[in-house]
């Protein structure tokens, strides 16, 4: 069982590079999310969609875009990566509300120079 | 708006000896309650939830937590700590209705000691 998968695992970038982490989840969920965690800062959601073809902004969207491209799949896309981006990225997903919580991919370990 | 508090940065706690771990939530209407642990370089794994009913609620590993709606807290428990359950705790809330945004504590980090 696969679950939520993320591609790539780890990324060093230059600033201003571009790059977008892809998403995955076999599970049929609804809802996606992404997330970024950073020490001191628990997880931050950077945007999530509630169901397909919706989008909404989280807590720290700036310099982010997000693509719902079918139920699978939620892509996240730095246009013009900063330093202040380097972070670990994770994506989730879930089901309706109230059912059994999120289910998370491995992280992305991204760094940028 | 809907926002969590772990007010603990980290946990200490004797192999066999019982383990709290506190959260408190705000937010409006029924909030839906999460407990996930994370372990180094993973992601997060569900741990238990509260959506309503019993206060009490039993999870994975043998955590629990208590819904505390006056207190608004959702503290996780556990009556014998193992070292295995070194790792990084996170308490999230979302709000019942439409929305399904899941919001996270900072995380609160479990030492056991052998």
């Amino acid at each position: 069982n696969a679950g939520v998968t993320q591609t790539p695992k780890f990324q060093v970038l230059k600033t201003g590079q571009s790059m977008t982490l892809q998403c995955a989840q076999d599970m049929n969920h609804n809802s996606m999310y992404w997330y970024r965690q950073d020490p001191g800062m628990g997880l931050r959601l950077i945007y999530y969609s509630a169901s397909e073809g919706t989008t909404d902004k989280g807590e720290v969207p700036n310099g982010y875009n997000v693509s719902r491209l079918n139920k699978r799949e939620f892509s996240l896309r730095l246009e013009s990566a900063a330093p202040s981006q380097t972070s670990v990225y994770f994506c989730a997903s879930s089901e309706a509300p109230g059912a059994r919580g999120a289910f998370f991919g491995q992280g992305t370990r991204l760094t940028v120079v | 708006a809907q926002s969590v508090a772990q007010p603990e940065d980290q946990v200490n706690v004797a192999e066999g000896n019982p383990l709290t771990v506190k959260c408190t939530y705000s937010v409006s209407g029924n909030p839906y309650l999460f407990w996930y642990v994370q372990y180094p370089n993973r992601g997060l794994q569900f741990l238990l939830k509260y959506i309503t009913g019993d206060n009490l609620v039993k999870g994975s590993y043998g955590f629990e937590a208590e819904f505390n709606k006056s207190q608004t807290s959702f503290h996780l428990k556990k009556p014998s700590a193992l070292v295995s359950d070194s790792a990084l705790y996170f308490c999230a809330v979302r709000r019942s209705g439409a929305t399904n945004k899941l919001i996270f504590g900072t995380g609160t980090l479990l030492a056991v000691q052998p």
